[in-house]
């Protein structure tokens, strides 16, 4: 396996447009992490699954984002009218679920809202 | 609020020389620790993981962690450019079945030959 994947590399849109990201974990890996990331900054975390289930998510999350992890393999990620201060860089992570376990990063997704 | 600090840096540092990067954390219950290298405009890709006091190797990496000051630290031996980056500290707390790291905002190193 290759690692965690995401898709779109880049998205650039319009304010008030929805978008859309993927992410595909490692195979073996049952929990899934979404950060953003803006420069400077270190990843900030929104939300986390393990398997199916949505466990976590931030508070400072606004109603406006979305994800899910339909039969616990890939996971997406939505907003719905985008911001500009939507735009960050969107991170997947993926991890084994082991109680000491690592988390291992996809590529991510850089997004523009114009 | 869970707080991870760095020094934002740039550390500047000639190749071949060792590189130290230092990381506190704020919350005590804190029990795994881990450093990110994140080279400009990708993705932050593991370094170490470090879950007892003391130190933990790997080639020329080594971290050290010391619970009782609540900080954690990358020591960079023989220092190449292509270790120019900037690391992020993580940190976690194990209990209450949260499995969701705090990262500091990273320490942006340079070495130069």
């Amino acid at each position: 396996d290759t690692g965690v994947s995401q898709n779109p590399r880049h998205k650039i849109t319009k304010r008030g447009q929805n978008v859309t990201f993927r992410c595909d974990p490692i195979s073996e890996h049952n929990r899934l992490y979404w950060y953003r990331q803006t420069l400077g900054q270190g990843p900030e975390f929104l939300t986390y699954f393990q398997n199916e289930a949505q466990l976590e998510k931030s508070r400072l999350l606004s109603d406006r984002f979305s994800a899910e992890r339909p039969k616990g393999s890939f996971s997406t990620l939505e907003i719905q009218r985008t911001e500009q201060g939507d735009s960050a860089m969107y991170l997947c992570a993926s991890s084994l679920g082991a109680v000491r376990d690592e988390q291992f990063f996809g590529p991510g997704t850089r997004l523009t809202v114009l | 609020q869970k707080e991870v600090e760095q020094n934002s840096g740039p550390l500047s540092v000639p190749e071949g020389a060792i590189a130290s990067l230092n990381c506190t954390y704020s919350d005590r219950g804190s029990q795994s620790f881990f450093w990110y290298r994140q080279y400009s405009g990708k993705s932050p890709e593991l370094i170490m993981s470090i879950y007892s006091n003391g130190d933990k190797e790997d080639g020329r990496f080594t971290a050290q962690l010391n619970k009782a000051s609540q900080y954690v630290s990358l020591l960079i031996r023989d220092s190449q450019p292509s270790d120019s980056a900037t690391y992020l500290c993580a940190v976690r707390e194990e209990g209450g079945g949260s499995y969701i790291p705090t990262f500091g905002r990273g320490t942006s190193l340079i070495v130069h030959p």
